[in-house]
């Protein structure tokens, strides 16, 4: 059975950093493309970052520079290191797998239940 | 980008009884591979997204028949035949056909 569990977030203030973790279970972590995906309170989805089973790594516009998104093989989890966070950071965090149906596109068949974080100060 | 445009915002429905939501994409999601890049998603409340249908209209596994999902191009329909109480929640669209995967605004389902 697939399954994603997000732990990491918290409150911080604006500036400062956190990382994200992303245990996964049930499918190799390496083999598959891993996004994470984040949701302001009350508001839709967002695309934040994704890495390739090959090891190819893209940002949207709006993390780019700040965050940094990276995997363990030998554990299985996927992080998302955030710096320099802003108060627009905050939202839940989602990593999800993102299947890869074609070479080069994917979707999220899977998520976890996401992890709060909160920049105020 | 591709934009997603969901619609309605909102839809109350009684148990039983059918339910539509539209997504149209600014571009047509058909790629030249033949397949069109277009998925649904339902989040239920405090939960998160759960993957409906994959490419238009392949149901995900698990996923119960009464969902359906078709169109091209650009336009695009997520049907519900019975609407059950456990089908609460917000709908979202979302296209991959242009990298990265972009959303749609998500349709809230209530019930009557």
């Amino acid at each position: 059975e697939v399954q994603l569990v997000e732990s990491g977030g918290d409150l911080i203030q604006p500036g400062g950093s956190l990382r994200l973790s992303c245990a996964a279970s049930g499918f190799t972590v390496s083999s598959n493309y891993m996004s994470w995906v984040r949701q302001a309170p009350g508001k839709g989805l967002e695309w934040v970052s994704v890495i390739y089973s090959g090891g190819s790594i893209y940002y949207a516009d709006s993390v780019k520079g700040r965050f940094t998104i990276s995997r363990d093989n030998s554990k299985n989890t996927l992080y998302l290191q955030m710096n320099r966070l802003r108060v627009e950071d905050t939202a839940v965090y989602y990593c999800a797998r993102g299947w890869h149906s074609s070479s080069w596109t994917y979707y999220f068949d899977y998520w976890g239940q996401g992890t709060l974080v909160t920049v105020s100060s | 980008d591709v934009v997603m445009t969901q619609t309605p915002l909102s839809l109350s429905v009684t148990p039983g009884q059918p339910a539509s939501i539209s997504c149209k994409s600014s571009q047509s999601l058909l790629h030249s591979d033949g397949k069109t890049y277009l998925y649904w998603y339902l989040q239920k409340p405090g939960q998160s997204p759960q993957l409906l249908i994959y490419e238009v209209s392949n149901r995900f596994s698990g996923v119960p028949d009464r969902f359906s999902g078709s169109g091209s191009g650009t336009d695009f329909t997520l049907k519900i035949s019975r609407v059950e109480a456990e089908d609460v929640g917000v709908y979202y669209c979302m296209q991959s056909k242009q990298l990265p995967p972009g959303f749609g605004g998500g349709t809230k389902v209530e019930i009557k």
